[in-house]
């Protein structure tokens, strides 16, 4: 079935430095993929997304890369700063079938 | 604009008790969605709707069902509560014919106990 592999698990960085997170997908019909940040006791936020006829886009320090072929995308931080420790998730939405899957998700902890 | 809402925000139950969860937007979203977060396992989809009156299978949707009667409701059944269970549950809706073409805007979550 469906499926999203997101690593690293858990990611610790120096601020001021850059973070990468990357995610693969099995359904070759996505066609949507969103990166959701959530802190303690609270909802997953979008923070960007992208869909399958853009290979890059960016908003200020967070920008998403997608590669079709190889089916994986990732999320690139940079210039962290202690704010964005959290808890980052990828998904994948289908043409279709309009379901969501999700990565298991990265906890980020930028030290100060 | 109150977005997604969700009813109630905390349900502690006995093993065997049913109770319902509602799930409210005011966003005029075609889809909705019912996931349950368990620690380390990400958000799994248990079902969701792409319009009213229909609805499908997620990931995990045994001991679980669903009714989406009006477009800005979908409700989520446990018939008889389980240990299992025991997760915060997000509700989440999509797509308007004339707005969002794919971000979800999640609820605050439930978090149900069962004991």
């Amino acid at each position: 079935g469906e499926n999203v592999e997101q690593h690293p698990s858990t990611l610790s960085v120096q601020e001021g430095d850059s973070a990468v997170i990357k995610c693969t997908y099995s359904d070759s019909a996505s066609n949507y993929f969103p990166w959701y940040k959530q802190e303690l006791g609270k909802r997953p936020q979008l923070i960007i997304d992208i869909r399958s006829n853009v290979g890059e886009k960016k908003d200020q320090r967070i920008a998403v890369t997608l590669n079709k072929t190889a089916k994986h995308f990732s999320l690139h931080i940079t210039e962290t700063q202690p704010e964005d420790s959290a808890v980052y998730f990828c998904a994948a939405r289908s043409t279709g079938t309009y379901k969501y899957i999700f990565g298991t998700g990265t906890r980020l902890k930028v030290l100060a | 604009n109150a977005g997604v809402t969700q009813t109630p925000k905390f349900r502690v139950l006995k093993t065997g008790q049913s109770m319902t969860l509602l799930c409210a937007q005011d966003m005029n979203h075609e889809y909705m969605y019912w996931y349950r977060q368990d620690p380390g396992m990400g958000l799994r989809l248990i079902h969701y709707s792409v319009g009213e009156g229909t609805t499908a299978k997620g990931e995990v949707p045994d001991g679980y069902n669903v009714s989406r009667l009006k477009k800005q409701n979908f409700l989520l059944g446990l018939e008889s509560a389980a240990p299992s269970q025991t997760s915060v549950y997000f509700c989440a809706s999509s797509y308007s014919t004339s707005g969002s073409w794919g971000e979800q805007f999640f609820g605050p979550g439930t978090r149900l106990t069962v004991l």
